[in-house]
């Protein structure tokens, strides 16, 4: 059974901080590597996917993937408040034939950005 | 350029009724994934269709569950015998064949009470 782990927090950072926010899975098999945000009452979005060991950088998103420990982070630089959500890590492979493109969640950790 | 377009966006139904819901994916998307998600947890995945064929079925989902996607295009998630506990919102997502599996475009959401 693939699990995903995240703190649920919630995580509180005034407008401006780093908001780190870590996730760890469970299948060593794992390839692809996804961070959604979700607020309330809205469906989960896509912003941020990762494939490689190493950071990936995208605007003040940073994704960061370290296979050998099974831990995916996101680093939101300078948070607003619209960061306020729900964030949510997940992971989906390994691929075969066109099977197993099901996505694993993990249950979120909410983030508050204070103004 | 249209996202992906749920009905109803929510439905109110008594236990033991049926209830359909319908997902309409981005019109060049061929894959289309069921989500079930319930307050404070991450989505979980209930079944994917690459074109018409169904791939993938979560074990979760009981034969009370049922979904198709004739022709490729719309696809429908119809629950028989509704029970309490399949209170949920109910997303639906679509991915495009050149993009990674797991990089999904999600609707609104069907929101599911049964009394």
């Amino acid at each position: 059974q693939k699990e995903v782990e995240q703190n649920s927090g919630p995580l509180s950072v005034p407008e401006g901080a780093i908001a780190s926010l870590n996730c760890t899975y469970s299948d060593r098999g794992s390839q692809s590597f996804f961070w959604y945000r979700q607020y309330s009452g809205k469906s989960p979005e896509l912003i941020m996917s990762i494939y490689s060991n190493g950071d990936k950088e995208d605007g003040r998103f940073t994704a960061q993937l370290n296979k050998a420990s099974q831990y995916v982070s996101l680093l939101i630089r300078d948070s607003q408040p619209s960061d306020s959500a729900t964030y949510l890590c997940a992971v989906n492979g390994p691929y075969s034939g066109g099977s197993n493109y099901k996505l694993t969640f993990g249950k979120g950790t909410l983030l508050t950005v204070n103004p | 350029d249209t996202g992906v377009s749920q009905d109803p966006r929510h439905k109110i139904t008594k236990r033991g009724q049926n209830v359909t819901f319908r997902c309409d994916p981005i019109s060049e998307h061929n894959r289309l994934y069921w989500y079930r998600q319930t307050l404070g947890q991450g989505p979980e995945f209930l079944t994917y269709f690459q074109n018409e064929a169904q791939l993938e079925k979560s074990r979760l989902l009981s034969d009370r569950f049922s979904a198709e996607r004739p022709k490729g295009s719309f696809s429908t998630l119809e629950i028989q015998r509704t029970e309490q506990g399949d209170s949920a919102m109910y997303l639906c997502a679509s991915s495009s064949s050149g993009g990674a599996p797991g990089e999904l475009f999600f609707g609104e959401g069907s929101r599911l009470t049964v009394l």
